[in-house]
């Protein structure tokens, strides 16, 4: 079961700005960094941000991260048709002693 | 280029046993811990286990620990994931990936991800 809860969908219009959110606790998100991964239908999921907010080498400028208390969020600005997709935000869980994952989130761009 | 490849698909029947495969390539396999991933059919991402492949030290999820075994063989850069007895419920898509930890392993995150191996289950 999922401890890091994420709205189940999200949408926008190409150019538009969306943000999701992930909510846990002061075991995972609180004392932990949050790392978020994007999964395009039928593929792997792949790094988009780590360390709350950083940028692997090839992520666009336009997707960015912020992480306050034991919350975290993502924002993609100026949505893409290419950014339809699955996103997962993930931390450490002291508590559990182990890594859980948010509960998903569809990017349907209209 | 850094790369994890997964092995290919599998069918079993119930009460069989099974072990997948995961190769890393482009790095020092025995410098970064590797996890597994299941995601079951329209379902999210749940961690399963991690491996640390240059002392096959492993840590188990409570809700996957005893019904499934994590392993690596350094030697070929290949860590597996095996079954006993499979059951209908463990079929799903499981993923391997790379662990990649700074400040003594306090901050860590997975990357690349392997391709994804499907397990499918049914009599």
């Amino acid at each position: 079961q999922s401890v890091l809860t994420q709205p189940p969908s999200a949408s926008g219009t190409p150019g538009q700005r969306v943000t999701i959110s992930c909510s846990g606790s002061s075991s995972n998100i609180g004392n932990n960094t949050v790392n978020w991964y994007q999964q395009l239908p039928g593929t792997a999921p792949k790094l988009l941000l780590y360390t709350n907010n950083q940028r692997p080498s090839g992520v666009p400028d336009r997707f960015s991260g912020s992480k306050s208390g034991t919350s975290a969020s993502l924002a993609i600005s100026g949505l893409q048709s290419e950014d339809e997709a699955d996103y997962y935000c993930a931390a450490w869980d002291d508590s559990l002693n182990g890594y859980v994952f948010g509960t998903g989130t569809k990017v349907t761009v209209l | 280029e850094v790369q994890l490849v997964q092995s290919g698909a599998e069918v079993k029947k119930p009460g069989e046993s099974l072990r997948i495969s995961c190769k890393g390539s482009g790095y020092s396999f025995t410098s970064f811990w590797i996890i597994w991933v299941r995601q079951m059919p329209g379902k999210g991402l749940e961690w399963m286990a991690r491996i640390d492949p240059s002392d096959s030290y492993t840590d188990y999820s409570p809700s996957f620990q005893g019904h499934v075994t994590i392993s690596a063989d350094h030697s070929i850069s290949t860590a597996y994931l095996q079954w006993s007895s499979l059951k209908a419920s463990d079929t799903a898509m499981y993923f391997c990936a790379r662990r990649i930890a700074v400040a003594g392993g306090a901050v860590d995150w997975f990357d690349p991800w392997g391709q994804g191996t499907l397990v499918t289950v049914s009599s």
